[in-house]
């Protein structure tokens, strides 16, 4: 069973330019989170989302950052005309569905994160 | 609003040392609290979860104990090695019903030295 799957691993965009981040979910898992990580600053909760739906956006900030979880396909994180503070880790955990509650149903597993540069 | 502050902000030990990591958040009305290892440069790796139920987890040389009432999580790791090297994080989950966001502490960033 592959883990989270992000892509790219690094991205570089010039000031401008729209960014396009990848997320593919567990095997079996419905439920998807992005965060970011600033650096030298904390993780961040941006957006939660469920197949088709998003639950919590909370997190995200107001203009040029939009995510989607279609019914087929990964999950995409989007970021447009980006800006040099936009620069961080950008982290994607998934988990499983809420049916049947356990331990490992609460349990966010995460992808190794994508690096976004912009210059 | 809920805060997550984990001490102390880095920690060198020798070899074979026990030791413990702290994290306190403000509002105790959590759904559970997970910790977490990250490497430098790259992805999360989940080490225990503790339902706001239970007092303590235990994983191997790892052992997460939590305090709701009192706002305190601690992870202790026995007789540490120097690939446990990486920084430690701290997360709760408020969950009510579908809230099921983590939110952070800034970590712990341990190096355990042969």
């Amino acid at each position: 069973n592959a883990g989270v799957m992000q892509n790219p691993r690094h991205l570089v965009r010039r000031r401008g330019q729209e960014a396009r981040l990848r997320c593919s979910p567990m095997k079996g898992h419905s439920h998807v989170y992005w965060y970011r990580q600033l650096p030298e600053e904390g993780l961040k909760f941006m957006v939660y989302l469920q197949k088709e739906n998003i639950i919590d956006e909370s997190g995200m900030p107001k203009e040029r950052f939009s995510a989607e979880f279609p019914k087929e396909g990964p999950s995409i994180l989007r970021i447009q005309q980006v800006v040099r503070g936009d620069s961080a880790a950008y982290f994607c955990a998934s988990s499983p569905s809420t049916s049947g509650r356990t331990f490992f149903t609460d349990t966010q597993y995460f992808g190794p994160g994508t690096r976004l540069t912009v210059l | 609003k809920q805060e997550v502050t984990q001490i102390p902000a880095a920690l060198s030990v020798p070899e074979g040392e026990n030791l413990v990591l702290n994290c306190s958040f403000t509002d105790s009305a959590i759904y559970n609290l997970q910790w977490f290892r990250q490497d430098p440069g790259k992805g999360l790796t989940s080490l225990l979860l503790i339902q706001s139920s239970q007092r303590e987890q235990t994983s191997g040389r790892l052992n997460a104990s939590l305090d709701k009432s009192s706002g305190r999580s601690t992870l202790y790791i026995a007789a540490s090695q120097p690939g446990d090297s990486a920084t430690y994080l701290c997360a709760v989950n408020l969950n009510a019903g579908n809230n099921r966001k983590l939110i952070w502490g800034l970590g712990t960033s341990l190096a355990v030295n042969p």
